[in-house]
């Protein structure tokens, strides 16, 4: 069956450093893949999407990356600021259809 | 202002007793989804509608029902709630197209069976 992972591990970084995430999938070719910012308590809100055949997509201070034959997507948030702080969700859509499942998400701490 | 909304925001309740859980999009979304989030085990779909009068089941459906009798409203049904259905619930609405949007969530109902 199709499988998200997401380092359940919280990632602590000094403000004005580069934050990286990472999202590992397996048994699956997903047409696309989304990534979502998540408050405490609050839903997720939508970032970015970038398609199997985008090696790269950028938007503001954020970068995702997404490498079909590792099964990867990364995610990056430059010049990183105490109030990016929250969790990040990667999602993936079910086989052909627009039914998305998503990770777990991993938690990103910024110290000033 | 383009929104989901859900209400009520927070309910408690006791085992057995019957509630809705509503859910209105304002954006002419053909497609609706319900998730329910726990702690560990991150949101998993309990039910989702493609366009009006289409329903479907999730990875989570047990105990729960949904109807789609008009475009902007999903709203979730929990016919006898058990404690085990104590979660954070969330609606979220997109275009069925694959364009560049992603999913719009409402904020969430955190419900308590007691």
């Amino acid at each position: 069956s199709q499988k998200i992972e997401q380092n359940s591990e919280a990632l602590n970084i000094q403000e004005g450093k580069t934050a990286t995430l990472t999202c590992n999938y397996t048994n699956y070719s997903p047409a696309y893949l989304q990534w979502y910012r998540q408050d405490p308590g609050r839903g997720p809100v939508f970032l970015l999407l970038i398609r199997e055949n985008e090696k790269e997509k950028r938007k503001e201070r954020l970068k995702v990356t997404f490498d079909t034959t590792l099964k990867q997507s990364l995610f990056h948030i430059t010049a990183s600021q105490p109030a990016d702080s929250a969790t990040y969700l990667c999602a993936l859509p079910m086989d052909s259809s627009y039914k998305l499942i998503f990770g777990s998400g991993t938690r990103l701490l910024v110290r000033p | 202002e383009a929104q989901v909304t859900q209400n009520p925001r927070y309910l408690i309740t006791v085992t057995g007793k019957k509630l809705t859980v509503t859910c209105s999009q304002n954006m002419n979304h053909e497609y609706m989804s319900w998730y329910r989030q726990d702690p560990g085990l991150g949101l998993r779909q309990i039910y989702y509608s493609m366009n009006v009068e289409v329903t479907d089941k999730g990875d989570v459906p047990e105990g729960y029902k949904v109807s789609r009798k008009e475009k902007r409203n999903f709203p979730l049904i929990l016919e006898s709630p058990s404690p085990n259905q104590t979660s954070l619930y969330f609606c979220a609405s997109s275009t069925r197209g694959q364009g560049d949007g992603g999913y719009t969530f409402g904020s969430g109902t955190r419900l308590t069976v007691v």
